[in-house]
């Protein structure tokens, strides 16, 4: 059972580069997410999608584009880095049922120099 | 709009303390509630879930029992081991099913 897969686990990026976190599932589920980790911030939602051709913007988008073309990918795009993207993203799935819970990766650990 | 509030930390134990951990929450309607684990460097970890009013989750040791006159979900452990050492987060899923909601997390640390 593969679950929620990120690749890849570590990344450096020079500022103003650009790069695509990917993350797949194999569950059918029709609810992905992004979040980024930082310390002392909890969990912060960059986008979500309902389902495949439905994006949607969370709580931190600047900086972050996403599309949904099959509804087991949800890459991360990174337009250009910043220093304030350095971070660790998490992708994470669920059925679109009230009561399940998200499924997480294991996360990219992200750094901007 | 829907809100996760916990217990701030860090929070140290000795080894077989008594453990709570509390989360209260704003929601409309009836969300579903969760807890979830992250050990040092992995992702987040469903440990436990209760989802009406009255339902007692529970999961390796752990319970929290779902309080809508209180709007709560606390964490219990009546014995924590070094290997619970984590980072725990409270969270709701909202009744339409939609939205996830986060705690900011409180991180337990047991010592021999």
């Amino acid at each position: 059972n593969a679950g929620v897969t990120q690749t890849p686990k570590f990344q450096v990026l020079k500022t103003g580069q650009s790069m695509t976190l990917q993350c797949a599932q194999d569950m059918n589920h029709e609810y992905m997410s992004w979040y980024r980790q930082d310390p002392g911030m909890g969990l912060r939602l960059i986008h979500y999608s309902v389902g495949a051709g439905i994006t949607d913007q969370g709580e931190v988008p600047n900086g972050y584009n996403v599309s949904r073309s099959t509804t087991e990918d949800f890459p991360l795009r990174l337009l250009s880095a910043a220093p304030s993207q350095t971070s660790v993203y998490f992708c994470a799935s669920s059925p679109r049922i009230y009561n399940s819970p998200l499924h997480f990766g294991n996360g990219t650990r992200l750094t901007v120099t | 709009g829907d809100s996760v509030t916990q217990m701030e930390g860090p929070v140290t134990l000795s080894e077989e303390a008594f453990l709570t951990i509390n989360c209260t929450y704003t929601a409309t309607g009836y969300p579903s509630l969760f807890w979830y684990v992250q050990y040092p460097g992995e992702g987040l970890q469903l440990l436990l879930k209760a989802t009406k009013a009255d339902d007692k989750g529970s999961n390796k040791g752990f319970e929290a029992t779902y309080r809508k006159e209180t709007t709560s979900f606390h964490l219990e452990k009546g014995s924590v081991q070094v290997s619970d050492s984590a980072v725990y987060f409270c969270a709701l899923r909202e009744e339409t099913g939609n939205q996830f909601y986060f705690g900011t997390g409180t991180s337990l640390t047991v010592i021999p």
